[in-house]
């Protein structure tokens, strides 16, 4: 079964420094897996997506993701955070089949001056 | 601003009873997807509508219904509500009916709570 996990349920930077939250995801067939960052109290919106191709994937706002599959990882980077990314950072694989995704429980980041 | 509207933003209701919530996609948009976020369940995928058929299922109870009419606006009916059916609740759009591949567009939410 699908499934994706994400292992910090929070994360807290200073702003400026670098940014690393991880997503390991697993699945049978290649994957297409996705970042959402959701802000309070809004809906999710899309930084960036993998579907074949380039396993560095660059996104909005300044996010990349590198997706290893001998890790089974999309790990979700940013070289220097601004105190407006604090938000909710959710992993998801979309199935194959059946037009499903499957969210990670979501990574709190919280951006300290 | 997604171009997604939801309706209600808040809804209060009791135990047992019936509510709907409303969905309106981006201008274009064909599919339309509802999902679920609560704090022990996360976010589900409940259920997916393009062009006014049913396209996919997820973890929607039978509890939980859907239909998406001829405007392609679409509409969530949750009955008999228990306590854990408190969440908030998405509706997201996208343009084609391939569901993955298609970047989704996520409105604001409505969030239930049931008493």
């Amino acid at each position: 079964a699908q499934s994706v996990t994400q292992p910090d349920i929070h994360i807290t930077v200073s702003e400026g420094a670098s940014l690393e939250l991880r997503c390991n995801y697993s699945y049978g067939a290649t994957p297409y897996l996705f970042w959402y960052v959701q802000s309070p109290g809004q809906g999710l919106q899309l930084l960036l997506k993998y579907f074949s191709g380039d396993t560095l994937v660059q996104g909005i706002k300044g996010f990349e993701a590198e997706f290893k599959r001998s890790q089974s990882s999309f790990n979700l980077r940013k070289p220097s955070v601004h105190w407006s990314d604090a938000a909710e950072y959710f992993c998801a694989v979309g199935a194959g089949t059946g037009n499903q995704f499957y969210f990670g429980t979501g990574t709190s980041l919280t951006v300290i001056p | 601003d997604s171009g997604v509207t939801q309706t209600p933003k808040h809804l209060i209701t009791a135990t047992g009873q019936r509510v709907t919530l409303r969905c309106s996609p981006r201008s274009g948009d064909l599919s339309v997807y509802w999902y679920q976020q609560s704090l022990d369940q996360g976010l589900q995928f409940l259920i997916q509508y393009y062009n006014g058929e049913e396209r996919a299922k997820g973890n929607i109870l039978e509890r939980f219904s859907a239909q998406q009419f001829p405007d392609l606006h679409s509409e969530l009916n949750l009955s008999s509500l228990e306590l854990g059916d408190s969440a908030l609740y998405f509706c997201a759009s996208s343009a084609g009916g391939t569901g993955i591949r298609d970047t989704q567009y996520f409105g604001p939410g409505t969030r239930l709570t049931v008493l």
